[in-house]
């Protein structure tokens, strides 16, 4: 059981290039989520998706999109990437049943925007 | 302002001090309440959960929640170097999308 996995583990790119993270549970999750984070600013909520076949916004999504390429996988693509999204990027799931919402994290991906 | 406070520190004790870590908040709606330890270039674990206010104990951790005064805590005992993290409150409405404290560091010198 690995849990939640993410690729690649560090990544640098020049201004413009663009670029998809992967992510992939296989806890059999339904929701799944992408976060970044900076120093200072804790984990802020790119995008996530409730189930398989949906997507929303969270609160910093300028410059992403998603795909929810079925239950298993979530990917994050930077089309033209700036410095301003040099960050630690964390893929999540959780199961979203009842009261307990805890959401799995994987080891993150250090990108970083020349 | 934004809607969860945490003081980053860092904060250092010694070996076997008790730690209080505390988030403030200002949205009323948050119900689930939760804090999550991240070492250094891991991913964050999740350490307590809280539904509403009251106290939940775990081992040497124990979270507490305050709704009346948007004010929430986590309490170390025993702190161990093994302890050395950086801890994250989050809390939601309903349980799914979480926002987070910024982190607060956390050094356990033995």
């Amino acid at each position: 059981n690995a849990g939640v996995t993410q690729t690649p583990k560090f990544q640098v790119l020049k201004t413009g290039q663009s670029m998809t993270l992967q992510c992939a549970q296989d806890m059999n999750h339904n929701s799944m989520y992408w976060y970044r984070q900076d120093p200072g600013m804790g984990l802020r909520l790119i995008y996530y998706s409730a189930s398989e076949g949906t997507t929303d916004k969270g609160e910093v999504p300028n410059g992403y999109n998603v795909s929810r390429l079925n239950k298993r996988e979530f990917s994050l693509r930077l089309e033209s990437a700036a410095p301003s999204q040099t960050s630690v990027y964390f893929c999540a799931s959780s199961a979203r049943t009842g009261n307990n919402n805890e959401q799995f994290f994987g080891p993150g991906t250090r990108l970083t925007v020349l | 302002q934004k809607e969860v406070e945490q003081d980053p520190g860092p904060l250092s004790v010694p070996e076997g001090a008790i730690v209080s870590l505390n988030c403030t908040y200002s949205n009323s709606a948050f119900q689930y309440f939760m804090w999550y330890r991240q070492y250094s270039r891991k991913g964050p674990e999740l350490l307590m959960y809280t539904y509403s206010s009251g106290n939940k104990e775990d081992g040497r951790f124990t979270a507490q929640v305050d709704k009346s005064s948007k004010y929430i805590s986590l309490f170390i005992r025993d702190s161990q170097p093994s302890d050395s993290a950086t801890y994250l409150c989050a809390m939601s409405p309903y349980g799914n999308k979480l926002v987070f404290g910024a982190g607060t560091i956390l050094r356990v010198k033995s």
